[in-house]
């Protein structure tokens, strides 16, 4: 069955630090990959996305996500982290049901914390 | 401004009434969702449609019932048969209905729903 996993349920970085989020998923055809970031009380914001091409990945806000076949891997990086990242990191895989069915699963999350 | 609208902000029930939740998107999508999301649970699909008229239930869709009479439009009822409703609401919607499921997702801001 298809799924995602983010091993970290709650991660703290010092401002400044840099970061990495993990993302595990299990589909046996091509992954069409997403990170989302949601602030308390809000809405989910797309980061990046993972489609084709090059592995490594440029979103919003300085992230970056690299994409890994062989580790069926899609980690989430920051080389900096800044205090207003603190929210909670969704990963999302895009499932193919068969013709235009389909849909995005999602793992539980990340909550990131930032320490000053 | 393009966006997708979410009302209530917040939402109060009493045991054994329905109550319905508004999603509205100006993007022009053909696809919407419904997903809730628990704490420590990710985010859970109830119900999509790809086009006017027609839906399909997602993974939770007991207790829950919706309708897509116009294309902006796709409200949420969560009935008096859904035991535990208290829960984060997000509605999403994506432009292409046959992307099979691969399509960006975009989030309105939720509604929180307390059953008192």
């Amino acid at each position: 069955a298809q799924s995602v996993t983010q091993p970290d349920i709650h991660i703290t970085v010092s401002e400044g630090a840099s970061l990495e989020l993990r993302c595990n998923y299990s589909y046996g055809a091509t992954p069409y990959l997403f990170w989302y970031v949601q602030s308390p009380g809000q809405g989910l914001q797309l980061l990046l996305k993972y489609f084709s091409g090059d592995t490594l990945v440029q979103g919003i806000k300085g992230f970056e996500a690299e994409f890994k076949r062989s580790q069926s891997s899609f980690n989430l990086r920051k080389p900096s982290v800044h205090w207003s990242d603190a929210a909670e990191y969704f990963c999302a895989v895009g499932v193919n049901y068969g013709g235009s069915q389909g849909n995005l699963i999602f793992g539980k999350g990340t909550k990131l914390s930032v320490k000053p | 401004d393009g966006g997708i609208t979410q009302s209530p902000k917040y939402l109060f029930r009493k045991e054994g009434q329905n109550v319905t939740l508004s999603c509205e998107q100006n993007l022009n999508h053909d696809a919407m969702y419904w997903y809730r999301q628990d704490p420590g649970q990710g985010l859970r699909l109830i119900y999509y449609s790809q086009i006017v008229n027609d839906f399909q239930k997602g993974d939770i869709a007991e207790g829950y019932s919706v309708s897509r009479e116009k294309k902006e439009s796709f409200p949420l009822t969560v009935t008096s048969a859904q035991k535990n409703p208290t829960a984060f609401y997000l509605c999403a919607s994506s432009p292409d209905r046959t992307s099979g499921g691969t399509d960006t997702q975009y989030f309105g801001p939720g509604t929180r729903l307390t059953v008192l």
